[in-house]
């Protein structure tokens, strides 16, 4: 089974804070995403990586980074985190020879 | 551009009933897949089923079934004689046009089943 891990199940911070948001995978897939999910908006996509060291911006890319040194780890960071980053932060993989992605157990990131 | 359309933000219903999950998409693409996630109350989205648009053939596991029809750009999903374990959001999801490998969700639907 593909396993994807989230580094935290909950976090909390303060304004101006750099927040590091770590997602691995034991699959050894190619592509790798992070998503936030807030209610009523659904999954929205913030970065995806085709590889290590690609990345490419998604739909909501402002205010984040990401960092993909290593085929399994792929990070997400806020370089200075605002009130309105407060979200269900999801990641997931995907084997370059399917189109299912499989997703961790999220990360749900408050900040004060 | 794509998008995906669940209509029905709540559904409740009580367990042994059957639902429908409808989900409507759009897309100029002509090969593309579509897909369904469960999310439960742990957060974690669980893959359920991936259809490619040649493959119109209905499919059935166990008490869930789909049904795809290209002519109203629709994949419902319906799971017969609920039970309360199926308490969940279910996504609806897209794949970007040219096989990439971003997926276009649905907003979800919040589907109660009560005792």
């Amino acid at each position: 089974d593909v396993k994807v891990t989230q580094s935290s199940r909950y976090l909390v911070k303060r304004t101006g804070e750099k927040v590091f948001l770590e997602c691995v995978q034991d699959m050894d897939h190619e592509n790798m995403f992070w998503y936030r999910q807030d209610p009523g908006l659904g999954l929205r996509l913030i970065y995806f990586s085709y590889d290590v060291k690609m990345k490419e911006k998604g739909d909501i890319p402002e205010g984040y980074s990401v960092s993909r040194e290593k085929k399994e780890r792929f990070s997400l960071i806020l370089e200075s985190a605002s009130t309105n980053q407060t979200s269900m932060y999801l990641c997931a993989s995907r084997d370059s020879s399917y189109n299912e992605q499989f997703f961790g157990p999220g990360t749900r990131l408050t900040v004060l | 551009a794509q998008k995906v359309t669940q209509a029905q933000t709540e559904i409740s219903v009580v367990e042994k009933e059957d639902v429908t999950l409808d989900c409507v998409y759009e897309t100029r693409d002509t090969t593309y897949y579509l897909f369904w996630y469960k999310q439960p109350p742990s957060g974690e989205l669980v893959f359920l089923i991936r259809r490619n648009s040649f493959d119109e053939q209905n499919e059935i596991s166990g008490r869930y079934s789909w049904n795809f029809q290209k002519s109203t750009s629709s994949f419902n999903f319906t799971i017969t004689a609920s039970q309360v374990v199926d308490s969940a959001v279910y996504f609806c999801a897209l794949s970007d046009p040219g096989g990439s490998e971003k997926l276009v969700f649905g907003k979800g639907t919040k589907l109660t089943v009560n005792p």
